[in-house]
């Protein structure tokens, strides 16, 4: 069974400019979330999607916006891009996100210049 | 609100050696723990879910305890070899959360 995959794995982008990231889970997982990892912060949940439903959200402005297919592919976008915004972003899946082990993607790097 | 805290944050041993990662959490009221690894600028790798009803989960080398009571969970590596050098995190479930609470890691050297 394939894993989580994301895409692009690598991106680079000036302050400013916006990105979209995508997420496609493990065959039959309907549960995506997504992480943000810094060197500073550590790994902080931004938003969790089942069912096209957004079940939670963390802390984070509105600049960062994610949305969830029919086909439990998640993507998510951040707008007018801070150098803050720099860090690994990881994609989650699971089952149906309660209590059911999460199984991570190999995420996105994103360095805003 | 639920704080996640991992000691030591750094751990160097010697290849062969027996060794303990510590996890405490603020509130008890977990729904589960799960352990990771994760590999410089790589993704988490799943190691062991311990749901809340369980004392101890084990995979190969790996055991990991929870003690719900206490808020407290260890993840016990035996006869580590240099293959384990990488960062373990864990991160507890909330009921009702939608989402991991992790703590910041401890980083792992063996050496050979």
């Amino acid at each position: 069974k394939a894993g989580v995959t994301q895409t692009p794995r690598y991106l680079i982008k000036t302050r400013g400019q916006q990105v979209t990231l995508s997420c496609s889970p493990i065959s039959g997982h309907r549960s995506v979330s997504w992480y943000q990892q810094t060197p500073g912060q550590g790994l902080q949940f931004l938003f969790e999607y089942f069912s096209e439903t957004q079940r939670n959200k963390g802390n984070f402005p509105g600049r960062f916006s994610g949305r969830q297919f029919s086909n439990s592919r998640s993507e998510m976008n951040v707008s007018t891009l801070e150098l803050g915004d720099s860090a690994l972003y990881l994609c989650a899946s699971s089952l149906v996100g309660s209590y059911n082990e999460q199984f991570f993607g190999p995420g996105t790097r994103l360095t805003v210049l | 609100k639920q704080e996640v805290t991992q000691i030591p944050a750094a751990l160097s041993v010697p290849e062969g050696e027996n060794l303990v990662l510590n996890c405490s959490f603020t509130d008890s009221a977990i729904y589960n723990l799960q352990w990771f690894r994760q590999d410089p600028g790589k993704g988490l790798t799943s190691l062991l879910l311990i749901q809340s009803s369980q004392r101890e989960q084990t995979s190969g080398r790996l055991n990991a305890s929870l003690d719900k009571s206490s808020g407290r969970s260890t993840l016990y590596i035996a006869a580590s070899q240099p293959g384990d050098s990488a960062t373990y995190l864990c991160a507890v479930w909330m009921d009702s959360s939608y989402k991991l609470i992790f703590g910041s890691g401890t980083r792992l050297l063996v050496r050979p």
